[in-house]
């Protein structure tokens, strides 16, 4: 079983729509992370969360420590926003990434 | 935040031949990691890449097909040695702020540099 579970694997929406994808993780960790890749490979970091809730435009970011589980909400979902979405935990020491599979969203207009 | 850079960007390599990979950040940073992504699978870590000293490999990986530099606090190379179809990747170098991966600091990527071997 890996230690960073995501879901769906593939994802695939019409504009306007609002998505969730979820994260789960089976390891203690310091910090969650959110990330999107885009097609040519690059990864920008889209959060950072060790508790609660964070928001970025239409970008949300939620944490459940006691249930080791994070979504990431996009709501008015865009073309421009299909890429890959990828949910890494850092390990308690903080010292490396553990990261999910990833989810790949096609958004479509 | 810090800005990454990575040389080059794609290639197609020879099987047996080797390709360096270089990474420049635009800002001192303690730690710099090397990441690689083999076809529709997660990132993992190769090495973090230690200024000054030999770089800590990961379980899998060894030095003599990875070889990596760090001559300065921006600056590192991934060497990959001996090329096979296996390393065709995507390789990235990453950077954590104030020298850990705690819940203070974030990670930043490079662009990423994707490699073919045939």
């Amino acid at each position: 079983k890996n230690e960073v579970e995501q879901s769906p694997q593939n994802l695939t929406a019409q504009e306007g729509e609002f998505i969730t994808i979820n994260c789960s993780y089976s390891v203690g960790i310091s910090a969650l992370h959110w990330l999107q890749q885009h097609p040519g490979g690059g990864i920008v970091s889209l959060f950072m969360l060790s508790s609660g809730k964070k928001k970025h435009g239409r970008l949300i970011a939620t944490i459940n420590i006691q249930e080791k589980h994070s979504s990431l909400h996009i709501t008015a979902s865009h073309p421009r926003d299909s890429a890959v979405y990828i949910c890494a935990v850092g390990n308690q020491a903080g010292t490396a990434l553990i990261f999910g599979k990833g989810t790949t969203l096609s958004v479509s207009s | 935040s810090a800005v990454i850079s990575q040389k080059p960007s794609r290639d197609i390599c020879q099987r047996g031949t080797s390709l360096t990979i270089q990474c420049q950040v635009d800002s001192q940073v303690t730690m710099m990691f090397w990441y690689r992504q083999q076809p529709g699978q997660s990132l993992t870590l190769i090495a973090t890449a230690n200024q000054g000293s030999e770089a800590t490999y990961e379980s899998g990986f060894v030095i003599d097909k990875f070889p990596i530099s760090r001559p300065n606090l921006t600056f590192s190379t991934l060497t990959v040695s001996n090329m096979s179809p296996e390393d065709s990747s995507i390789y990235l170098c990453s950077v954590a702020e104030r020298g850990g991966l705690g819940p203070q600091e974030t990670q930043y990527f490079g662009p990423g540099t994707r490699l073919l071997v045939l």
